[in-house]
Formats: structure tokens, C-alpha cells, sequence
């Protein structure tokens, strides 16, 4: 099945640094890559998604890109606050099962 | 986006007790629902995937009798943990995907403390 990998597990951040969180996946037939942010104690909230017939994908200060060949993809947020502080969650569809998997989350943490 | 509740979403119960827990896609047709697993800062554990009027498809190494999956109608899935243990302890949550959106939606959770 499907494989998600997720690094770093935590990352500290100044207030208006930019964050960088990156996964990769086993399976090369995954079309689809969400991103969730998770507050503690709370529903995830999807954040952006990419699909496999664009490389890049980017809503104010959030972005995120895929590397099909290299079966990577990473989320980018620039100008960080801390309001962003959260749990965030990479995650890919396994094709025919229309189950996400996920990564193993990256705690970031904005210091103002 | 779509709207997915949960409840409840809290449980504290004693050792050996069942629970139910729903979950209700509110304006849309869910013809699937997921049910994960999380435990304390870990990440989200994929149990069960549901269709609607069908039988769940369990994970491996998840009980399907402890476990019970209900996915009777389009709006509406449960998930009851039946003979509550300790161990049972988790963060549940539901997800729903379904017409007219495909994209995923998680319900608010169920905190399950069994004493």
C-alpha cells in the first residue's frame, strides 16, 4: 500500500519566517495531495491541495509543489504568524481506495 | 466547505461498556465515510472505509467485531466500540467524501476514555 513520510516532526519559526514541511510517497499511481492543518484537540482542516497534472499550486501565503518523478511534494508558508502554530498533515490517495494516507504531522510553531 | 458533525465528542465510560459514535455529512451525499484513529500526538490511523449500504472494509489489524460499522443512508455512519477497554482510549474521527464533492471532510471527533 501506500507510504507517507513526513519530515521534520517539528519545526520553530520566527513570526514572518517562512515554513517549509515536505513529504514524500511510495506509490506512483497517487493523483491527489491534501494538506491539513490540525489544532490540538481538533478536526483536521484541509488547507490546499495539489492533483497530479500540475506541478504547483499557491493561495496568499500558502503553497504547495509536486515533483511527480521524484514522488515528493512539499507545503510553503511564507510570512508565517502565529495563528499558524499548528499540527500539519500531508496525506495521499491510494488509487481505487479513495482512503487517504497520511503522514506521520509536523508540529510548527510560530514565535512572535 | 461541506459540513461534517460528530457526536459525541466527548465519552468517558467505564471498562466493558459499548459506545456509538455518529457522524452525519449535513449538505451532501457522503457515499463514503472513513473512520481513523489518533492517538495523542500521533497521526491520523485509516480503521474502516464505509459505502453506503454495504459492509466496511477494516484495516488490517483492526477487530471488525469490536469495531461495528453502520453506513445505513447517505447522511448518516456509526461507529459503536463494543466491550470498551482501556486500550480503546483515542481520539476518533470520522471523514466523509461523496457527491457533489469528492474533496474530504472530518468531523469534529470523539475523545473515548475508557476507566
Amino acid at each position: 500500500g501506500e507510504n507517507v513520510e513526513q519530515h521534520p516532526s517539528t519545526l520553530s519559526v520566527q513570526e514572518g519566517d517562512s515554513a517549509v514541511i515536505k513529504c514524500t510517497y511510495s506509490d506512483s499511481a497517487s493523483n491527489y495531495f491534501p494538506w491539513y492543518k490540525q489544532e490540538l484537540g481538533k478536526r483536521p482542516q484541509l488547507i490546499i491541495d495539489i492533483r497530479s497534472n500540475v506541478g504547483e499550486k499557491k493561495d496568499q501565503r500558502i503553497a504547495v509543489t509536486l515533483n511527480k518523478t521524484a514522488k515528493h511534494f512539499s507545503l510553503h508558508i511564507t510570512e508565517t504568524q502565529p495563528e499558524d502554530s499548528a499540527v500539519y498533515f500531508c496525506a495521499a490517495i491510494h488509487t481505487g481506495r479513495r482512503a487517504l494516507t497520511f503522514g506521520s504531522g509536523t508540529r510548527l510553531q510560530v514565535q512572535p | 466547505g461541506a459540513v461534517v458533525s460528530q457526536h459525541p465528542s466527548r465519552v468517558i465510560c467505564k471498562s466493558g461498556t459499548s459506545v456509538k459514535i455518529e457522524c452525519r455529512s449535513l449538505d451532501f451525499q457522503a457515499t463514503t465515510m472513513f473512520w481513523y484513529r489518533q492517538f495523542p500526538k500521533k497521526s491520523l490511523m485509516l480503521m474502516a472505509t464505509s459505502n453506503e449500504g454495504s459492509k466496511a472494509t477494516y484495516e488490517q489489524g483492526v477487530e471488525k467485531d469490536k469495531f461495528l460499522i453502520n453506513h445505513a443512508s447517505l447522511t448518516l455512519s456509526t461507529l459503536t466500540v463494543t466491550s470498551a477497554h482501556p486500550e480503546d482510549s483515542s481520539f476518533y474521527i470520522c471523514s466523509a467524501t461523496g457527491f457533489p464533492n469528492e474533496k474530504l471532510f472530518f468531523g469534529s471527533g470523539t475523545q473515548l476514555s475508557v476507566l
